[in-house]
């Protein structure tokens, strides 16, 4: 298994600001997976982080707007950039799980919420 | 990147009875197919998951079934209970790079 700390665990912003949220995990691993919930909504990735390399984007997704640092194998940062209403959501670090099974670990997420 | 569809978007069963919960896929690549469980205010937990060299997995009284030329796979829970009133995730990966979800189905088990 894999065990995930996020903070924030959540947090009010004013619009225009920007807000880091940090990701550690008690292994070692390859990737890092950063998703978006919108109340109510499903699980959408924003960007795959990998250590010592740029992070991937998914599409409608950019770097200026979310900009993530990968430094070791065990931590990642998420920023969410010129926040506006529409950021609005619950963030959620995920990794897989090191024992080869496949399975996709989850934070307990960062409620964003911007006025 | 993949598209994963899930079915229905609500479901509301009576305790006792089955309910399945269906996904399609678009990426034929993809070869994991996970099923997560999320309880209001928790993280997604995982359920069962089934890879595309099997076509069928059970669980106690959760199975999933995977069709590979329709690029199909379902949850089917048997003998529901009020406790398995939840969201529902599905998903698809290619060998563990990324994971896609379906949009959620929530399920209601109504004692």
């Amino acid at each position: 298994s894999a065990v995930i700390s996020q903070k924030p665990s959540r947090d009010i912003c004013q619009r225009g600001t920007s807000l880091t949220i940090q990701c550690q995990v008690d292994s070692q691993v390859t990737m890092m997976f950063w998703y978006r919930q919108q109340p109510g909504q499903s699980l959408t990735l924003i960007a795959t982080a990998n250590q010592g390399s740029e992070a991937t984007y998914e599409s409608g997704f950019v770097i200026d707007k979310f900009p993530i640092s990968r430094p070791n194998l065990t931590f990642s940062t998420l920023t969410v950039s010129n926040m506006s209403p529409e950021d609005s959501s619950i963030y959620l670090c995920s990794v897989v799980g090191q024992s080869g099974t496949g399975e996709l670990f989850f934070g307990e997420g960062s409620r964003l919420t911007v006025l | 990147g993949e598209n994963v569809e899930q079915h229905p978007s609500t479901l509301s069963v009576q305790e006792g009875d089955s309910a399945v919960i269906k996904c399609t896929y678009s990426d034929s690549a993809s070869n994991y197919f996970p099923w997560y469980k999320q309880e209001l205010g928790k993280r997604p937990q995982l359920i069962i998951d089934i890879r595309s060299n099997v076509g069928e997995k059970k669980d106690q009284r959760i199975a999933v079934t995977l069709n590979k030329t329709a690029k199909h796979f379902s949850l089917h829970i048997t003998e529901t209970q009020p406790e398995d009133s939840a969201v529902y995730f599905c998903a698809a990966s290619i060998s563990f790079n990324k994971f896609y979800f379906g949009s959620g189905t929530k399920l209601n088990v109504k004692p």
